[in-house]
């Protein structure tokens, strides 16, 4: 069974860059059939996806956060991260990394995801 | 506000029947596969519907999908307590090249 884990600091100060992994386990980050994403939630509030990223390290990020979203993959690893730089208290929200079937358009696994909160 | 437009908030009796609409455009809902998320009070969310009305494994069959032009909708039928949850309808957008979701629809099932 596919599972996806972020880890990261969840506690950030305010201009300072965000950091989170997801590892990817039960399935290989290397298959050419999926995208691998983030997603957020502010508190109280609906979900925007962020970015997402292939094997290939082809990417596509919400024009919204372009200037400021790094997104990169580590296939040794099985994993993938997020760098989301000049934080404030606006980024504070929880994270998911989640998976992308490239045939269905479809996030099918999710991880449980992570509270970045930012504040000095 | 969302590329995606949804009501805030839906709510019926259990037993009943409701309707979760997903207004786009031509270049997100019209021409690319609708998928509905389930987020029940504190967890991640999960994929509900997939592929405009596709259940993957997992899902009863009281959930269905169905589109028509720029609109995807969700009916959940013979509705339950359980199904208290925030349903997100999301796609493609070949415009803007980047995923959107709707804001959001609160079910109470009263």
């Amino acid at each position: 069974q596919l599972q996806l884990q972020e880890s990261g600091p969840g506690l950030v100060k305010p201009s300072e860059t965000l950091s989170l992994t997801c590892t990817v386990s039960g399935g290989s980050i290397s298959s050419s059939s999926y995208y691998w994403g983030w997603i957020r939630q502010s508190p109280g509030k609906g979900l925007e996806w962020i970015a997402s990223i292939h094997q290939s390290g082809s990417t596509y990020t919400n024009p919204s956060l372009r200037s400021r979203v790094t997104i990169s993959v580590d296939t040794s690893k099985n994993q993938f991260s997020l760098k989301l730089s000049s934080v404030t208290a606006a980024d504070t929200a929880v994270y998911y990394c989640a998976r992308l079937s490239r045939t269905s358009g479809t996030y099918n696994y999710w991880g449980q995801g992570t509270l970045v909160t930012v504040s000095s | 506000q969302s590329v995606l437009t949804q009501p805030p908030s839906v709510s019926a009796a259990p037993g009943q029947k409701v309707t979760i609409s997903c207004s786009g455009s031509s270049s997100n809902i019209g021409n690319n596969y609708v998928s509905w998320y389930q987020q029940l009070p504190g967890t991640a969310p999960k994929l509900l519907i997939y592929e405009y009305y596709k259940r993957p494994s997992g899902t009863p069959d009281r959930f269905s999908g169905s589109t028509s032009g720029t609109s995807a909708t969700l009916v959940i039928t013979g509705l339950q307590t359980g199904d208290e949850a925030d349903y997100y309808c999301g796609t493609w957008d070949s415009s803007l090249s980047a995923w959107v979701f709707g804001g959001g629809t609160k079910l109470a099932v009263l």
